[in-house]
């Protein structure tokens, strides 16, 4: 079965300092990839999406992903973080039935 | 506007109670999907659809039953509510298996 697996249940980083939040998926095929955000109390945000191409891929608000099939990885990141960035990051894949599974997300805290 | 809507908002059900949860969308996205979301487990698939008319379970489908009579709605049934149903549920849906997932709000679940 699929399972996206988000290792960092919360990440503290200061304001202006790089970040990635790592993701891993266990899929057979290569899957459709995705990084969503959260912020309190709201639902959830698209940053950026892979199924093909390019593995290293743009999003929203300044975020990366880079997608490493021999690593099975799919982690985000951002060179400068803002104290606004601060939220829960999910990692999430679909298989070819189009069964979206989240990660258990990693919660990011952003220091002055 | 287009979006997912749910309702209600939040709930405080009896223990053993029925309860449904709605659910519209008026994308005419093919998958919809239900998620519960607690601390520390992210959101876990609770029921999906890829279609009107068909259905799947999730990673936690105990306890919860759907429908998918039209392209349009997909509510969740609780058949008797438990206090460990207590969370906060997203409906989601989607069109092509590799484009984004649309969410609610959030319902709001408690159980007593």
């Amino acid at each position: 079965a699929q399972s996206v697996t988000q290792p960092d249940i919360h990440i503290t980083v200061s304001e202006g300092a790089s970040l990635e939040l790592r993701c891993n998926y266990s899929y057979g095929a290569t899957p459709y990839l995705f990084w969503y955000v959260q912020s309190p109390g709201q639902g959830l945000q698209l940053l950026l999406k892979y199924f093909s191409g390019d593995t290293l891929v743009q999003g929203i608000k300044g975020f990366e992903a880079e997608f490493k099939r021999s690593q099975s990885s799919f982690n985000l990141r951002k060179p400068s973080v803002h104290w606004s960035d601060a939220a829960e990051y999910f990692c999430a894949c679909v298989t070819g039935f189009q069964k979206l599974v989240f990660g258990t997300g990693t919660r990011l805290l952003v220091s002055p | 506007i287009a979006g997912i809507t749910q309702a209600p908002t939040s709930q405080i059900l009896a223990a053993g109670r029925r309860m449904t949860l709605r659910c519209t969308q008026d994308m005419r996205h093919n998958a919809m999907y239900w998620y519960r979301q607690d601390l520390g487990l992210g959101l876990r698939l609770i029921h999906y659809s890829n279609t009107a008319g068909t259905t799947g379970k999730g990673e936690v489908p105990d306890g919860y039953s759907v429908s998918r009579a039209n392209t349009d709605d997909f509510p969740l049934t609780l058949a008797s509510a438990v206090p460990s149903q207590t969370s906060v549920y997203f409906c989601a849906s989607s069109g092509e298996v590799n484009t984004e997932a649309f969410f609610g709000q959030g319902t709001r679940l408690t159980v007593v």
